[in-house]
């Protein structure tokens, strides 16, 4: 099993501030089948990127992913009121599909 | 409009039984994969498991593994999870999604989600 760890659990930012997320995986991530998500209280996760850098369809482009092999990051170029929320990293290339535990984006 | 719609959660005895569907609107659904994916309060994602569109290709996480069922109708347009023995933590609310992309085309991340089925396990 691919065990993804992300970091920081927590972030502090103020909008209009930059924020980037980091996910390592125990293991190699094949074709960089790589995701992120992002969930708000009481809502279902929303797909933001795939393979590692693909931006999901409606996806504004202050959200970028990067990486390869086992090491990857998410970053909102400047963060909206929006987008104070969970984010989770996923590999979806061997079973199980493991997530990461979560990184929490809040209000300075 | 691309939808997919959780039922059948509740609450039941630890040891008991409780069937979900997912049941899928607005696109092809034998052209897609099936995950269903669950949630425990206050805590993460826990992907649980994956059904390809004919069936024959079918997935666990361990943690459920001998005790839950994935299946599809594909005349129905549903995927169901036979969840038995179940205990207290797997209390969760349970999604099913699907992949932004059919099966013949590249594999993503999980585009299409239902609005969870809460399932509570409690004496």
């Amino acid at each position: 099993e691919i065990v993804l760890t992300q970091s920081p659990g927590t972030l502090s930012l103020s909008p209009g501030e930059r924020a980037t997320f980091s996910c390592r995986a125990s293991q190699f991530v094949s074709s960089n089948y790589l995701a992120w998500y992002q969930q708000k209280p009481g809502q279902a996760p929303r797909l933001l990127i795939y393979g590692a850098s693909s931006r999901a369809t409606g996806i504004p482009d202050r959200f970028s992913g990067s990486g390869s092999g086992t090491a990857f990051t998410l970053t909102i170029s400047r963060l909206e009121p929006e987008d104070f929320a969970v984010y989770y990293c996923q590999q979806y290339g061997s079973s199980p599909r493991t997530f990461g535990q979560g990184t929490k984006v809040e209000i300075k | 409009q691309e939808q997919l719609v959780e039922s059948g959660g509740g609450l039941v005895k630890p040891g008991g039984s409780l069937r979900l569907a997912c049941a899928a609107s607005g696109f092809k659904f034998i052209d897609y994969n099936i995950n269903w994916i669950r949630q425990a309060p206050g805590k993460g994602l826990e992907w649980l498991s994956y059904i390809s569109p004919s069936g024959g290709a079918i997935f666990y996480a361990d943690s459920v593994k001998g005790r839950f069922t994935i299946s599809r109708d594909n005349s129905k347009n549903t995927v169901y999870l036979q969840m038995n023995s179940l205990r207290a933590e797997d209390t969760a609310v349970y999604y099913c999604a699907r992949e932004l992309r059919p099966y013949f085309e590249i594999l993503t991340g999980f585009y299409v989600w239902g609005q969870g089925a809460r399932v509570t396990v409690s004496s």
